[in-house]
């Protein structure tokens, strides 16, 4: 079945340096893929998102890039803020918007 | 659209006592899910309905856990009876059919059994 398998964290970054979120899936077909953030005491909300090969998602300063020869959607940002302390999602969709699968998180935090 | 809304926000309930989570998807949105979050887990998809048919509840951990979708505007996750390890926080999230677009997520419902 459909996976996606995430680094581990958590990451401690101090502000201003720049972020790497590994990501990596499995999947049968071509899917959608996403990175959600979840902000503490919050549902996750969507922070970008990539629908087919080569595609760049980008928005808040981060960007990720659909890599279809290595099965990949690294997350980055070039100078992260404190604002940034938070736990990321990487996740897909296959057959039109069915079970999304989610991997397990990756907790951020940005140090002043 | 005010998202999707989930209640209670929290819920402190006794173990064996039966407890209901209540989802108001996203007017429009043809998929529901419910999602479980625990440290120890993470992300778990319970089950998931569409057009308010469940389609896949194989997430979905005993048989003490029901979810039901009456409409297209509401739907039930309940437990009963309710222990301790069922603590987590509960996501409902709706999507539309497109695989071109994300799951919207709701606050989230905090239980704990005590």
């Amino acid at each position: 079945g459909d996976s996606v398998t995430q680094m581990e964290g958590p990451v401690t970054l101090s502000e201003e340096a720049f972020l790497t979120i590994n990501c990596t899936y499995t999947a049968t077909g071509y899917p959608s893929l996403f990175w959600y953030v979840q902000y503490p005491g919050e549902g996750l909300q969507l922070l970008l998102k990539a629908t087919k090969a080569d595609d760049k998602g980008s928005n808040k300063g981060f960007e990720a890039t659909y890599r279809k020869e290595t099965t990949s959607f690294h997350l980055e940002k070039g100078s992260v803020q404190v604002s940034d302390s938070a736990v990321y999602f990487c996740a897909l969709s296959e057959n039109y918007g069915q079970n999304f699968v989610f991997g397990p998180g990756t907790r951020l935090s940005v140090l002043p | 659209d005010a998202g999707v809304i989930q209640s209670p926000r929290h819920e402190v309930t006794e173990m064996g006592q039966e407890v209901t989570l209540r989802c108001k998807p996203i007017s429009g949105h043809d998929y529901l899910f419910w999602y479980r979050q625990t440290m120890m887990r993470g992300l778990e998809l319970l089950i998931y309905f569409n057009n308010n048919v469940p389609i896949d509840d194989s997430g979905m951990p005993e048989d003490r856990f029901s979810a039901k979708m009456p409409n297209a505007s509401f739907s039930t996750l309940k437990i009963q009876p309710s222990e301790p390890r069922d603590s987590a926080v509960y996501f409902c999230a709706s999507s539309p059919l497109s695989s071109l677009t994300e799951a919207f997520f709701g606050q989230g419902t905090r239980l704990t059994v005590v």
